[in-house]
């Protein structure tokens, strides 16, 4: 059983560019979260999917990101017009979730993004 | 008060010792938490969850919660050079399924 992998592992931007970055799920994990952390703090949650729908968005999440999940499998998170605030580690996490029994979180290993 | 907040700053243990952290949550009705280990430069990796009251042991690691006061602490019993990492404690907060992390607690052990 492969765990969560993400690409790129590692990315350097210059200012105002859009990335890319994609996440592959634990296989036959329905929920996928995106998490963001940078330097001395924990992650911080961004959106997730359970299945193909985006069930909830960070408010503090700029409108320059996008996020999804087409076939309910991988996901895709974008950033336009980066900016050098955007410069962090970007996390996804899976898990198989069922009602009424906890969400066990488990994660990739990130993707650092450096904007210059 | 801090949605999860891990106070300590960097811990020193020597080798063999038990190493002690603590983690406070605002969510009383919060019913699952974490505990995740992180070497520099890599990604959160889950090493215990609790649910119930109590103690839960795993290997070395004992996480013991109370919920009435909204403590949930991590032991790290014979503690190892290879347990120096940042240690996250994350909880579901007021229904939600997104974690919240504290900002971690900093482990060195020393030879």
């Amino acid at each position: 059983d492969t765990g969560v992998s993400q690409d790129p592992r590692h990315k350097i931007t210059k200012r105002g560019q859009n990335v890319t970055f994609r996440c592959d799920p634990i296989s036959e994990h329905n929920r996928l979260y995106w998490y963001r952390q940078t330097l001395g703090q924990g992650p911080e949650f961004l959106t997730y999917f359970q299945n193909e729908a985006q069930l909830e968005k960070s408010r503090l999440l700029s409108d320059r990101f996008s996020a999804e999940r087409p076939k309910g499998s991988f996901s895709t998170l974008e950033i336009q017009r980066t900016e050098q605030g955007d410069s962090a580690m970007y996390l996804c996490a899976s898990s198989s979730w069922t009602a009424g029994a906890a969400d066990t979180q488990y994660f990739g290993p990130g993707t650092r993004l450096t904007v210059l | 008060q801090k949605e999860v907040e891990q106070n300590s700053g960097p811990l020193s243990v020597p080798e063999g010792a038990i190493a002690s952290l603590n983690c406070t949550y605002s969510d009383r009705g919060s019913q699952s938490f974490f505990w995740y280990r992180q070497y520099s430069g890599k990604s959160p990796e889950l090493i215990m969850s609790i649910y119930s009251n109590g103690d839960k042991e795993d290997g070395r690691f004992t996480a013991q919660l109370n919920k009435a006061s909204q403590y949930v602490s991590l032991l790290i019993r014979d503690s190892q050079p290879s347990d120096s990492a940042t240690y996250l404690c994350a909880v579901p907060l007021y229904g939600n399924n997104r974690l919240a992390f504290g900002k971690g607690n900093q482990v060195v052990v020393i030879p």
